[in-house]
């Protein structure tokens, strides 16, 4: 069975840029597995950020972006902010109707 | 406005069968390209891809548990029901609904917030 594989974690300063990635255990991600990111903080539901690699969803800032960086699906973080402190989730659509959700990456700010 | 509401039971033992509803209101699931997915997330663990059904009645089911779930719709209540057979411990978690998009793409746009199912005799 195919894994999304995700950093557990990673830390980031205030101000600072970060990247997080999404990959395969076997095989490259591309636009076709419509890469979607979410954002979690505790005790919440996820809020969408981004789907189709790079479309931003409504309300989202756009320090927020989704790309294609090698073979990976990749979140990157423009001037992170204290309440960007959260778990972030990729999920990559693997045909016939199935979803696979990343492992998620725990954002730390500090 | 759309909203998705989840509810079920807070408490089920091992071996009985969750069924588990999504209340949801601004969107029609007659509506061509309109679907419905479960997720759940056991305590400090990640988020897991369930089941999804969608405007046509077609249903998809995760590939590890599609032996103990069901997915269906009644469209008039605008009401998703999900059931899973034999619960374990294992399968304490909060379980998610989320409206989701397909046409020419797949994600999760609008999300329920969630109940938590703790499995335990």
């Amino acid at each position: 069975q195919t894994v999304v594989t995700q950093e557990p974690s990673f830390s980031v300063s205030p101000g600072g840029t970060v990247t997080l990635t999404c990959g395969l255990s076997s095989g490259s991600v591309s636009i076709s597995y419509y890469p979607s990111w979410y954002q979690q903080t505790p005790g919440q539901a996820p809020r969408t950020l981004i789907y189709n690699t790079n479309t931003r969803s409504s309300g989202v800032p756009d320090r927020f972006s989704g790309s294609i960086l090698g073979n990976k699906a990749a979140l990157t973080i423009t001037g992170a902010q204290a309440d960007d402190e959260s778990d972030y989730y990729c999920v990559l659509y693997m045909g016939s109707g199935i979803s696979v959700f990343g492992g998620g990456t725990k954002l730390t700010v500090l | 406005q759309v909203t998705l509401r989840e509810s079920g039971p807070a408490l089920v033992k091992p071996t009985q069968t969750l069924t588990l509803t999504c209340t949801f209101s601004g969107f029609s699931l007659s509506t061509s390209g309109m679907c419905v997915s479960w997720i759940r997330q056991p305590p400090g663990k990640a988020l897991e891809w369930l089941a999804r059904i969608d405007w046509d009645d077609d249903k998809y089911y995760s590939t590890s548990l599609k032996t103990r779930l069901t997915i269906s719709k009644d469209t008039s209540k605008n009401q998703v029901v999900l059931t899973m057979t034999n619960m374990d411990p294992v399968d304490t978690a909060t379980y998610y609904c989320a409206r989701t998009v397909v046409r020419g793409t797949s994600y999760f746009d609008y999300w329920g917030q969630g109940t938590l199912v703790t499995v335990s005799s």
